[in-house]
This record gives C-alpha cells, structure tokens and sequence, in this order.
C-alpha cells in the first residue's frame, strides 16, 4: 500500500539541540515538500526537492536543514538555530512539481522542552 | 503578504444543508487551484483541484466553482454530512511554480 511514513508522531528534545525528523515514501514521485502548521496560520512552506542531490528553500527555511540522498527519503533537520521549533510537522510528495496534487503523511508534533 | 487567503476561521451547517467555503486569492499567475480536509493530528487528504481555463469542477458531493476576474473559488459540499466536519484548506499553485501555497484554513462542523 503505497503512501508517506514519516516517524516518529511526537517528538520531544530539549532546547538548544537539533532533531531530525523522517519521511520517507513508496509513491515513486519526484518531489518532495516539507511543511510546518500553526494554529491559525495554514501550512507553511520550508523546503521542497524536485529530484534527488536537489532542494530548495521555502518561505521560511531559517534554522532548518534537508537532505535528499534518495529518491525515497527526504529527512527535516530543526536545528537549534529555529527560535520556535514547536509545531507540527508535515512532509508532502508529488509526481512532480507544478500543478500537481501532493500526498501528505500523517505528521510529527515537535515539542521543544 | 498571504497571497492565498480564507477570510472565514470557522462555518457551522446543519446534516444535510449546503457547506460553501471561501478562498480569495492575489496573484495572478495562479492557474491551478486545489481543496483538502484536514482532521486534527493527521495529514491533509486531497479532495479535488480545478485548472483556470475551467469555472467549475465537480466529484460526487464536492464542487469547486472558481471566478477567475473575481480572484475567487468556493469549495460547495452537498448534503453536508457530520463526517464532513474537518478543517478545510485551498491551496493554489501554477505550472511555472514548484510549489503551492495554502490558505490559513477553514474549520467545518456539520451538525446531526
């Protein structure tokens, strides 16, 4: 059953270190985008990759790092650069980039202690 | 500047009425427009998307409607049905973007 995993659900770390946070998908798209929701705010762009070794920064990519050494895995650093890491987390994928549908995970809420 | 905007935090509808949802947005080099339900802890779900040389996109209960001069789409649930309640976000994006931006969300309750 093809979809998005990303692990864990809820994270815990103490201030001043960084996190990674997984996604990984069995859909075999192209590209894939890493979101962060607020209350009150929608889904935030961070990083996006349109192939693998390739990514872009988003609308508010300061005090995050991404890799993309796969074409399945697309990992979300929040390093202690972030000033407010708590949220919640989303990866998305699609075919490829530009008008197309993206397939969202279920999420990782991120509290910062 | 939120270049996709929902203007209305919240709609309540009763089982079986019409649920219309809003979106506005400002950049014309928009072209292609989608909807997703989101329920709290979990992803959003795509639900359907409409190209801009269209006005009207319909899937079984769901009907998009966009007016292009307007900068405007309307998301039409009907009957509206209490598992219909969820958040509800448009998003928009284009062929020559690599990305879509979305709006701030709207929370349905549909009500027995």
């Amino acid at each position: 059953d093809g979809g998005i995993t990303q692990s864990p659900k809820y994270l815990f770390r103490k201030e001043g270190q960084n996190v990674t946070l997984s996604c990984e998908q069995n859909l075999n798209h192209d590209a894939m985008y890493w979101y962060r929701q607020d209350p009150g705010q929608g889904l935030r762009l961070i990083y996006y990759s349109q192939i693998v070794n390739d990514f872009q920064k988003g609308d508010i990519a300061e005090g995050y790092s991404v890799s993309r050494e796969k074409k399945e895995s697309f990992p979300l650093t929040v390093t202690s650069a972030q000033k407010n890491p708590t949220a919640f987390y989303l990866c998305a994928s699609s075919i490829a980039q530009g008008p197309q549908p993206q397939h969202f995970g279920d999420g990782t809420r991120l509290s910062i202690l | 500047d939120q270049q996709v905007k929902q203007n209305s935090p919240s709609l309540s509808v009763q089982e079986g009425r019409i649920s219309i949802l809003n979106c506005d947005y400002t950049n014309s080099m928009f072209d292609y427009f989608l909807w997703y339900k989101k329920y709290p802890a979990e992803g959003p779900t795509f639900l359907i998307s409409i190209s801009s040389i269209k006005d009207k996109n319909e899937d079984g209960r769901f009907t998009v409607f966009l007016n292009k001069s307007a900068k405007h789409l309307s998301l039409h649930i009907v009957p509206s049905q209490p598992g219909d309640s969820a958040v509800y976000f448009c998003a928009a994006g284009g062929t020559s973007y690599g990305k879509l931006t979305f709006g701030q969300g709207t929370i349905l309750t549909v009500h027995p």
